[in-house]
Order: C-alpha cells, then sequence, then structure tokens
C-alpha cells in the first residue's frame, strides 16, 4: 500500500515552453502532498506544500509563478514549470501524506531537461 | 529551526563490513527522525523512523538506528554490508514550526561497497 507514481518520469522540453509533472497516490488519499528538488548529487529541497482544495504554500526563494502547483484532488498534484529554462533542469520529486499522519511516501521523481 | 548534518558525503567499505553512516540533528522539540535510500534516478524509500518510544529502531534490510537524544545523533548501521546497499543514504527530521509532516533532509551520504 501506500504508493505514490509521477509522470512523465522523464521529458525533454525546449527552452521556453512549459511542461506538467504529475503526482498521483494511486491507494490512498493524499490530503497533502509535497514537492521537491533535487540537483545532481545534492540533496532534496521542498519547494512547497499542497492541501487539496487550497493553494499550495512556497518555500522561500521557489517563485510560485514559475512552479506552479495545483492538488485539485485526493489523489492527484500536478507541478507545472512555466518558461523553463536551463537551469530548471533537475529532478523533481514529490511525496504525499494520508490524513493527519506524518510519514511521507515518496514518487519516483521526474527527471526535467531543458534544452 | 531544524538542521540535519549527515558526516562524510561518501563513505566506503568492504562486502561484508560494518556500515556506520552518521547523523546528527538540530531541533527545539523532540524530533522524528528518518534514514532514507535512494537508488540512482529513483525516489525515496523509507529504511527506518524514530518517532517515540524505544531507541532503538529496526528497519528493512538489515539496518537499524539508534537515537542519543544526548548525542543529538541518529546514526544507520548495518552489520555486514552488500553490494546492494550501494547507493545514496539521507538521514531527514521533523518536527517544529514544520510540524511533523514537513521534513528537513541531510547532504546526503553516498556508501560504496566494494568487493
Amino acid at each position: 500500500g501506500a504508493v505514490v507514481s509521477q509522470h512523465p518520469s522523464w521529458v525533454i522540453c525546449k527552452s521556453g515552453t512549459s511542461v506538467k509533472i504529475e503526482c498521483r497516490s494511486l491507494d490512498f488519499q493524499a490530503t497533502t502532498m509535497f514537492w521537491y528538488r533535487q540537483f545532481p548529487k545534492q540533496s532534496l529541497m521542498l519547494m512547497a506544500t499542497s492541501n487539496e482544495g487550497s493553494k499550495a504554500t512556497y518555500e522561500q526563494g521557489v517563485e510560485k509563478d514559475k512552479f506552479l502547483i495545483n492538488h485539485a484532488s485526493l489523489t492527484l498534484s500536478t507541478l507545472t514549470v512555466t518558461s523553463a529554462h536551463p537551469e530548471d533542469s533537475s529532478f523533481y520529486i514529490c511525496s504525499a501524506t494520508q490524513g493527519a499522519r506524518y510519514e511521507q511516501y515518496f514518487g519516483p521523481g521526474t527527471r526535467l531537461t531543458v534544452t | 529551526a531544524q538542521s540535519v548534518t549527515q558526516l562524510g558525503s561518501h563513505v566506503s567499505v568492504s562486502e561484508g563490513a560494518l556500515v556506520l553512516l552518521r547523523c546528527n540533528y538540530s531541533s527545539s522539540v523532540p524530533p522524528y527522525l528518518f534514514w532514507y535510500v535512494q537508488y540512482p534516478n529513483q525516489g525515496l524509500q523509507l529504511l527506518l523512523k524514530y518517532t517515540t518510544g524505544a531507541t532503538l529502531v529496526k528497519g528493512i534490510n538489515g539496518f537499524e538506528a539508534e537515537f542519543k537524544k544526548s548525542e543529538t545523533s541518529f546514526h544507520l548501521t548495518k552489520p555486514s554490508a552488500h553490494m546492494s546497499d550501494a547507493a545514496e543514504y539521507f538521514c531527514a527530521v521533523s518536527g517544529g514550526r514544520g510540524g511533523y509532516n514537513k521534513l528537513i533532509f541531510g547532504a546526503g551520504t553516498r556508501l560504496a561497497v566494494h568487493p
């Protein structure tokens, strides 16, 4: 149980275009989802926290207009990287918690390459 | 504010040798502590966690960790390394102002296991 999927697992896009990454909880209702960014050989940095039906809370330094997060249902959150640039190339990982529980279940990640 | 320090960005051991990955934390409230493993181009898998109660916690794949409040440490050990243990390991803490479902990660330790 507690499986989180991400789609796509790998995406290449051209500079200036937008790309959407989906995060789904497959067998539970995710009241809270988290989006992380991981640069090569570095740790995970929390970008934002989203609760179903409400606006995401972004961490300091994260551009909310560039990284649009939507948590429209209890099983789906999306991260849209708008007007992507090469410096946005990274590994994006989502996680989800169930109800009031604290344990996060992580997705497999999405590697974004902007050319 | 909470923080996590992982001593040693790279650790190399021989197959069959003891694995010791160090983690120290800083927290103004009783912390929840976690160890995750990440294989290349994959998400994070929970190895073990400490919340309350017994300070020696056992996890998957033969790993265990001991919470030592006096030393603010949560070191990860495994008696005998296996080649399949080669991966990136992250220590994380939660609690404090972010709540117990918000994780702060250490920088990670890359474990290499050689024959």
